[in-house]
């Protein structure tokens, strides 16, 4: 069964320094997700991408967060200035576009902010 | 503003029973539930789903029920086996490209 990939599985990172979240969707996918989890919390929605462009982006997505597929076929997730409330698992989803197949989850990327 | 409310944060139950799981929602107007499960250090898997013109959806071992007069729904499965032990969590989408909200997750524990 086709997976959704994401690189590195474990990222320990500076306060202020930059990250980058990849994920590789699944090859015919349309829509490309961000969720991220605060330990002991639920998953939060952050951005969802179509089209080579942001579709949503809930309150979390604020302006030190980009995304961009910038080969066609990675999905990257950029946190510019990282805070220590930044420490979470992130999850890349990927959908097909069909609104009642389900998002398809990559096993995540813990960020440790330092 | 929780618009999917799972109350059980664990459930424990013997290997070979029924293990119900619950779920409530807010808004009248969702028209596709779904259920991710997930282990630890894994993303969530989709394991089933049901549309707001249902009240039943039976995969395997796994049922959904859909009470939408009560905006509730529920997962049961049986009979429940160790390696469903695992958090369970419900999810409506926005529509289109809109993102999951997921419930808080119920943590279920099968005892052998």
């Amino acid at each position: 069964e086709p997976e959704v990939t994401q690189t590195p599985s474990h990222q320990v990172t500076q306060m202020g320094q930059e990250v980058i979240l990849r994920c590789v969707p699944i090859s015919n996918h349309l829509y490309f997700y961000w969720y991220r989890q605060i330990l002991g919390q639920k998953v939060e929605f952050l951005v969802s991408f179509y089209n080579n462009e942001i579709s949503e982006k809930s309150e979390i997505f604020d302006d030190q967060f980009s995304v961009e597929r910038p080969d066609g076929s990675n999905f990257t997730l950029k946190i510019r200035s990282t805070k220590l409330e930044d420490s979470a698992m992130y999850f890349c989803a990927t959908q097909d576009g069909n609104s009642n197949q389900p998002q398809h989850f990559g096993d995540g990327t813990r960020l440790s902010i330092l | 503003d929780q618009q999917v409310k799972q109350n059980s944060p664990s459930l424990s139950v013997q290997e070979g029973r029924i293990s119900i799981l619950n779920c409530d929602y807010t808004n009248s107007m969702f028209d596709y539930f779904l259920w991710y499960k997930k282990y630890p250090a894994e993303g969530p898997t989709f394991l089933i789903s049901i549309s707001s013109i249902k009240d039943k959806n039976e995969d395997g071992r796994f049922t959904v029920f859909l009470n939408k007069s009560a905006k509730h729904l529920s997962l049961h499965i049986v009979p429940s086996q160790p390696g469903d032990s695992a958090v369970y969590f419900c999810a409506v989408p926005g529509g289109g490209a809109d993102g999951l909200t997921f419930g808080k997750g119920t943590h279920l524990i099968i005892q052998p």
